[in-house]
């Protein structure tokens, strides 16, 4: 059966400091992968999705980056964290319909 | 683009009660629809889908149809029970694979 794992679930980084979070997906092969953020209160936004290894579909520009490194791995980067960069974040794959999601990170900065 | 609007909440009930949370989409071409639970301190999971126009999505007493004519997705249920308190996400899947999602709706049940 397919797993998705993602990581850290909570994380506080100070304003400037850089970002990584990782997801990883087991039991499947070329899924579309996805990340998502969830502000307090508020729906989920479609961040970055990708179709395939080092295909990257940015939905809005901002001061995140993402990249697929392996076929099964989505990482979700920043340079440098802006307080407005706080929220949940969650990765989902999907292969043919829908879509599963981890357990979700959140993201704190001060 | 592609977007889903779904109704604003909070949505309040007394147990039993019906529940409708409305829900319409732009898009090209013919996407596939969801409805996506979160639960309190959970993450999402799969409620139930829709791939073509009028399929029925069925799950735990909801229902949702998919109406391509009103370009609709709306989720109902009969009678609602307490356990079913939470944010209710409707979503849609284009033909570029990418899965957008509504604003989210949170419902309240109460005893």
């Amino acid at each position: 059966s397919q797993t998705i794992h993602q990581w850290p679930a909570t994380l506080v980084q100070p304003v400037g400091s850089p970002l990584s979070l990782e997801c990883t997906v087991e039991g499947t092969s070329n899924p579309n992968l996805y990340w998502y953020r969830q502000a307090a209160g508020r729906g989920l936004q479609l961040l970055f999705y990708s179709v395939g290894i080092g295909q990257i579909s940015s939905e809005v520009p901002q001061n995140l980056s993402a990249s697929r490194p392996q076929d099964r791995q989505f990482i979700l980067s920043s340079k440098k964290l802006l307080l407005s960069d706080s929220g949940f974040y969650l990765c989902a794959w999907s292969y043919i319909t829908e879509a599963f999601f981890g357990q979700g990170t959140r993201l704190t900065v001060v | 683009g592609n977007s889903v609007t779904q109704m604003e909440g909070p949505v309040t009930l007394s147990e039993e009660a019906f529940l409708t949370i409305n829900c319409t989409y732009t898009a090209t071409g013919y996407p596939s629809l969801f409805w996506y639970v979160q639960y309190p301190g959970e993450g999402l999971q799969l409620l139930l889908k829709a791939t073509k126009a009028d399929d029925k999505g069925s799950n735990k007493g909801f229902e949702a149809t998919y109406r391509k004519e009103t370009t609709s997705f709306h989720l109902e249920k009969g009678s609602v029970q307490v356990s079913d308190s939470a944010v209710y996400f409707c979503a849609l899947r284009d033909q570029s694979r990418s899965m957008r999602f509504g604003a989210g709706t949170r419902l309240t049940v109460k005893p």
